[in-house]
């Protein structure tokens, strides 16, 4: 089967580090994305994993473990700006097969 | 560069009325994909089109058709609005190699009511 699972909402505080995972059962894919998406907007590209291990830009880093079939992004130093839903998305073939979306909520 | 547009941004239809949404991209991108989002869940695949003049099914084709007119312009027409197409419209572009799939760029969304 093809599903990626995220929790639907997580909350931090501002200036804090979260983390928001990503579990997949999706075989035959070739990496995976993450998207951030404002209220009301579109979803931007934020990283992508090809292989497993730890990419970091800036204050945003995601992990992928192909053989847990899991990923993770990683947000630090968070500000109020963050606060928005952010998608997995996974590689197979020439599409993308998505997570429902974590919602971030941030409090001062 | 405009980046990807979308028209119309909101759109109200009745049961059986038929209508097209409409896209292009200024990135020159050979790939491009229409999806819809509903709450609760995740964007689903309705067509995409990997190279100007082709066109394939997605995970949830039933209801639409699409038309890749030229390189830029990719458009998705309901035929017969059903109220299960209530719904927020994104087009998307990539560069459509297999290898940059997997970043896509966003217009602003469609969305649309049907009663």
């Amino acid at each position: 089967g093809q599903s990626l699972e995220q929790p639907s909402e997580v909350t931090a505080v501002e200036g804090a580090i979260v983390q928001i995972n990503c579990t997949y059962q999706t075989s035959g894919f070739y990496g995976l994305s993450w998207y951030q998406q404002h209220d009301g907007g579109a979803p931007t590209f934020l990283s992508y994993n090809a292989l497993d291990g730890l990419e970091e830009k800036g204050r945003f880093s995601s992990f992928l473990s192909r053989s847990k079939g899991y990923s993770y992004l990683l947000l630090k130093e968070l500000q109020m700006k963050d606060s928005a839903s952010y998608l997995c998305a996974a590689l197979r073939n020439v599409q993308l097969i998505w997570g429902a979306g974590t919602k971030l909520i941030i409090k001062p | 560069n405009a980046g990807v547009t979308q028209t119309p941004k909101f759109q109200v239809l009745k049961t059986g009325q038929s209508m097209t949404l409409q896209c292009a991209q200024d990135m020159n991108h050979n790939s491009m994909y229409w999806y819809r989002q509903d709450p609760g869940m995740g964007l689903r695949l309705i067509y995409y089109s990997a190279s100007e003049g082709t066109t394939d099914k997605g995970e949830v084709p039933n209801g639409y058709n699409v038309s890749r007119l030229n390189k830029r312009e990719f458009s998705l027409r309901l035929e017969s609005a059903a109220p299960s197409q209530t719904s927020v419209y994104f087009c998307a572009s990539s560069e459509g190699q297999r290898g940059d799939v997997y970043e896509q760029y966003f217009g602003p969304g469609t969305r649309l009511t049907v009663t």
